[in-house]
C-alpha cells in the first residue's frame, strides 16, 4: 500500500514568490492534514479536511495561505507571496476518520527555504 | 485545551544504556497519547499509542510508555539503547471527545554514543 505522498521534497524561492505543496493522501483517508514544522520544533497545525471540507484551519494565515481539498482526495497547501519566515518543512498527514485515538500517517514532507 | 511538554530537547545515552524520554501533557478531558519517531529528512512513524486499558503500552522496536495520570505524564523508556535508536522523537495528545488534532511537543533529539 502506497503512503502518504508529497510533492515536491525540496523548494528553494526567493521571497514574495509563490509556492505550492501537493499531497496524495492513504486512499480510503477521509481526513487529512497539513502540518507546518519549524527548525526545532514540533508539527503544528495549519488545517484539517475531513472529506472536501476545512472543518479545522484557525492556525492558517489566511491572508497568504490557501489550501484546498478538491473530491475529497488530494490536496495543495499554497502560499502567496511567501516570506522568510515561512521556510519549514510541511508535512500532510492522513487518517481514516478524524480525532480520537486514529493514528495520522505522515508523508516525508515538503521543506521550503525561502531567501 | 491540550499541550504537551517534552523535558529535554536533546538526550545522549551510551549504546546499551537505558533510554529515558520525558513527556506531561495537559487535557482537559481524558486524553488519547501517542509517541512518535522522525528519522532525517523522513516523516513521522507511530512508535506506540495509549488510548484506554492498560496503562503500559508496548510499542515497535523495544520502546515502551507508561500513562500515569496523577503525573500527567507518559513518559517513553527503553531497556537498551542502539545506534539505530538515534533520532527526534515527538510526545502527542489527542482528546478522547471531540475531533481535535493531534497536538506534538516540541520534540526531544536523542543521541546514542558507541
Amino acid at each position: 500500500e502506497a503512503g502518504v505522498v508529497q510533492s515536491p521534497r525540496y523548494k528553494i524561492i526567493e521571497k514574495k514568490q509563490p509556492v505550492a505543496f501537493w499531497c496524495n493522501p492513504i486512499s480510503g483517508h477521509n481526513t487529512l492534514y497539513w502540518y507546518r514544522q519549524n527548525l526545532g520544533q514540533g508539527p503544528e497545525l495549519l488545517i484539517r479536511y475531513e472529506n472536501e471540507e476545512a472543518v479545522d484551519d484557525s492556525q492558517l494565515p489566511k491572508d497568504r495561505f490557501s489550501a484546498e481539498r478538491l473530491k475529497g482526495v488530494d490536496s495543495t497547501l499554497k502560499i502567496q507571496p511567501a516570506e522568510l519566515g515561512d521556510s519549514a518543512v510541511y508535512l500532510c498527514a492522513s487518517s481514516p476518520i478524524a480525532g480520537g485515538a486514529n493514528v495520522l500517517t505522515f508523508g516525508a514532507g515538503s521543506r521550503l527555504t525561502v531567501l | 485545551a491540550q499541550s504537551v511538554t517534552q523535558l529535554g530537547s536533546h538526550v545522549s545515552v551510551s549504546e546499551g544504556a537505558l533510554v529515558l524520554l520525558r513527556c506531561n501533557y495537559s487535557s482537559s478531558v481524558p486524553p488519547y497519547l501517542f509517541w512518535y519517531v522522525q528519522y532525517p529528512n523522513q516523516g513521522l512513524q507511530l512508535l506506540l499509542k495509549y488510548t484506554t486499558g492498560a496503562t503500559l503500552v508496548k510499542g515497535i522496536n523495544g520502546f515502551e510508555a507508561e500513562f500515569k495520570k496523577s503525573e500527567t505524564s507518559f513518559h517513553l523508556t527503553k531497556p537498551s539503547a542502539h545506534m539505530s535508536d538515534a533520532a527526534e522523537y515527538f510526545c502527542a495528545v489527542s482528546e478522547n471527545t471531540g475531533r481535535r488534532a493531534l497536538t506534538f511537543g516540541s520534540g526531544t533529539r536523542l543521541q546514542v554514543q558507541p
